[in-house]
């Protein structure tokens, strides 16, 4: 089946700094990928969605300048959460959609911000 | 938008035997993909099983099916034969169509418990 992996797998950073996390298709092209938030035994929420050579569409509420998404081949999308705060703790998912529109996720970050 | 609504936060079912999960949602489209995950403790998203809405059949996947009620709107999942292994969160999920990028609209999941 096809993978999708993340990295890294888990991060903790100190608050005001910014932090890149990758979302890869290993084994297939995505020409759409999405990124999601899960809070601790919640839902996942849709945050953006990156198509490979444009900009990113965000879901209403989410700050663009703060979540930098990147699409820039179609195998990586990159997520860069800028200046950040506790409150931007978190799980973060990506999923990349493959050509027969079904999406695999990855195995999500966890983002500590101290 | 469309809604996906979760009513049960935990279920519980004892091994080897059959329990429902139920999901509804919302949508004024005629054509859409439906979807079951499974989230273990590992947080790694898990398909269960798909069901296209044009398609009257319910779907099933080994243990798993679905009853789709269309007009209800309605989309609940049958697990036979529980296992220890199948205890985990259970998201019901929404495609969106193409003109929104195929994302998945997400319900707040259903803990299930599985007892020896």
């Amino acid at each position: 089946g096809a993978v999708v992996s993340q990295h890294p797998s888990w991060v903790i950073c100190k608050s005001g700094t910014s932090v890149k996390i990758e979302c890869r298709s290993l084994d297939f092209q995505a020409t759409t990928m999405f990124w999601y938030r899960q809070f601790p035994k919640q839902s996942l929420m849709l945050m953006a969605t990156s198509n490979e050579g444009s900009k990113a569409t965000y879901e209403q509420g989410v700050e663009k300048d703060k979540f930098l998404i990147n699409h820039a081949s179609l195998t990586l999308s990159t997520l860069t959460v800028t200046s950040a705060h506790p409150e931007d703790s978190s799980f973060y998912i990506c999923s990349a959609r493959h050509v027969y529109n079904e999406q695999f996720f990855g195995p999500g970050t966890r983002l500590t911000v101290l | 938008a469309q809604t996906v609504t979760q009513s049960q936060p935990e279920m519980s079912v004892q091994e080897a035997e059959t329990v429902t999960l139920s999901c509804t949602y919302d949508t004024s489209e005629s054509d859409y993909y439906l979807f079951w995950y499974k989230q273990p403790p590992s947080r790694q998203m898990i398909l269960v099983i798909r069901q296209e809405a044009y398609k009257q059949q319910n779907a099933t996947e080994n243990r798993f099916s679905v009853n789709f009620q269309k007009a209800a709107k309605s989309f609940s999942l049958k697990i036979s034969d529980s296992q220890l292994g199948d205890a985990a969160m259970y998201f019901c999920a929404y495609r969106r169509p193409s003109n929104s990028g195929y994302a998945l609209n997400f319900g707040k999941g259903t803990s299930l418990l599985v007892t020896p």
